[in-house]
């Protein structure tokens, strides 16, 4: 069965601080993982989208990772903004089908 | 700019009421999608289309069905709403291939009582 893991579950930083995001997956046959940043009440919106070729991607202050060999991605947060507090969900599609299979997210917090 | 919007933000209906969501996207999308998202479950896919009145059951088609008359739009209705469908849904749509990106709407909360 398809699934993404993610932790922490949630996770309380202090404005300024970095902070690393984990996905663990078993998706057979991998097709692409993405990383979505949801405000709270907000649809998701996509952060990055990374093929099984490539390793890290970033988008500003957020950059991902992704090991298609042991099957385990990073978002790491740069010098965090209060704007950062949101989920933060880890999306992996195979290539066998249109479907997703979603994480269920890292809620982060960002504190002053 | 991309934009999925979806008619209601905030929905309350009560048991037994046939309730109807709806959603557009102004990208030309092949694609739609509805998930409902609820906590510590994560999103889960109910319905798809992949093109003007096809469809493809998700993961929890049960008690929904879906519409799909015109491209842009993508219609999500609960024949006779249950508690159990109180929860946020998704609309989403993206072009065909595994890929492209999701686009999604702001969600819309729906409580039924």
């Amino acid at each position: 069965k398809n699934q993404v893991e993610q932790s922490p579950q949630s996770l309380i930083i202090l404005e300024g601080k970095n902070c690393t995001l984990q996905c663990n997956y078993t998706v057979s046959p991998f097709s692409n993982l993405r990383w979505y940043k949801q405000d709270t009440g907000r649809g998701p919106v996509s952060l990055t989208i990374m093929t099984f070729s490539e390793n890290t991607k970033s988008n500003g202050r957020y950059t991902a990772t992704l090991d298609a060999d042991t099957k385990q991605s990073s978002l790491h947060i740069t010098a965090s903004q209060l704007s950062d507090s949101a989920s933060y969900i880890c999306v992996v599609s195979a290539s066998s089908n249109y479907k997703l299979t979603f994480g269920k997210g890292t809620l982060l917090t960002v504190n002053p | 700019d991309v934009k999925v919007t979806q008619s209601s933000r905030y929905l309350v209906k009560r048991t037994g009421e046939k309730v109807f969501l709806e959603c557009v996207q102004d990208m030309d999308h092949e694609n739609m999608f509805w998930y409902r998202q609820d906590p510590g479950l994560g999103l889960r896919l109910i319905y798809f289309s992949y093109d003007v009145k096809m469809k493809e059951k998700g993961d929890i088609p049960e008690g929904y069905s879906v519409s799909r008359e015109k491209k842009e739009r993508f219609s999500l209705i609960l024949e006779s709403a249950s508690t159990n469908q109180t929860s946020m849904y998704l609309c989403a749509s993206s072009l065909p291939g595994q890929g492209y990106e999701q686009y999604f709407g702001p969600g819309t909360r729906l409580t039924v009582t």
